[in-house]
């Protein structure tokens, strides 16, 4: 069955930078992308961009260029997100998903991320 | 990018029919047919109940069905169960091939 096990939780200072980490499983790792979204507390969700497992490309939110840096590892069938110089409203539950369009299929468990000197 | 437009609530008592509209415009919504809607209960990941404007995936119940007219997508959840009291968010495929979720809708079983 298809599965998304994504890493722990982190606490990271405001600055800082945080990967976190998204093992696939179940399915051809490269035949679909992989998208991240993140929900800060009692908020909405919100798209952060995503990853072609295939080829590398990537997209992402405008208003997270040049802190967003994601990439995969197809030997370990894994998706990373770097996100750096951290601030408090970077605070969020941060999942992945299988898909690249609207039709995230599979998600990972989330990962909170909290952000506090 | 901009969240498209959800009511922040809706509400029905059980076996009745509710509707969550999710407005964006003809650069997301309105422009393509790749409109999904995700459930999310308290703590948990979102749930991809509607993908496509209209398509269920295998498993999810036939009582909730998504149209769209427009800029305007629609999630119709029909014979409302306790159950699906949850959260509720439409997502689209937007013009400079990013997405967009919806703003979100809280729906109470009355």
């Amino acid at each position: 069955q298809v599965q998304l096990v994504q890493s722990g939780a982190e606490v990271k200072k405001p600055g800082a930078s945080v990967k976190v980490s998204c093992k696939a499983s179940g399915y051809t790792f490269t035949s679909y992308g992989i998208s991240w979204v993140r929900q800060a507390p009692g908020q909405g969700l919100e798209w952060m961009g995503w990853i072609s497992a295939y080829n590398g490309n990537t997209n992402y939110a405008q208003k997270l260029q040049g802190r967003v840096t994601m990439t995969t590892d197809t030997s370990t069938s894994t998706a990373y997100m770097e996100l750096r110089s951290l601030r408090s409203d970077d605070t969020a539950v941060y999942y992945c998903a299988r898909g690249i369009t609207t039709d995230f299929d599979y998600w990972g468990q989330g990962t909170l991320v909290t952000v506090s000197s | 990018q901009s969240a498209l437009t959800q009511p922040a609530s809706v509400s029905g008592s059980p076996g009745q029919s509710i509707t969550i509209s999710c407005t964006g415009t003809s650069s997301d919504v309105g422009g393509y047919n790749y409109v999904s809607w995700y459930q999310q209960h308290p703590g948990k990941a979102p749930k991809l109940m509607i993908y496509d404007v209209s398509n269920r995936p295998s498993g999810v119940s036939n009582r909730f069905s998504g149209s769209k007219s427009g800029n305007t997508a629609s999630l119709t959840i029909s014979g409302l169960q306790a159950e699906d009291e949850a959260d509720y968010y439409c997502s689209s495929y937007t013009s400079s091939s990013t997405s967009s979720f919806g703003t979100g809708t809280k729906v109470t079983v009355l």
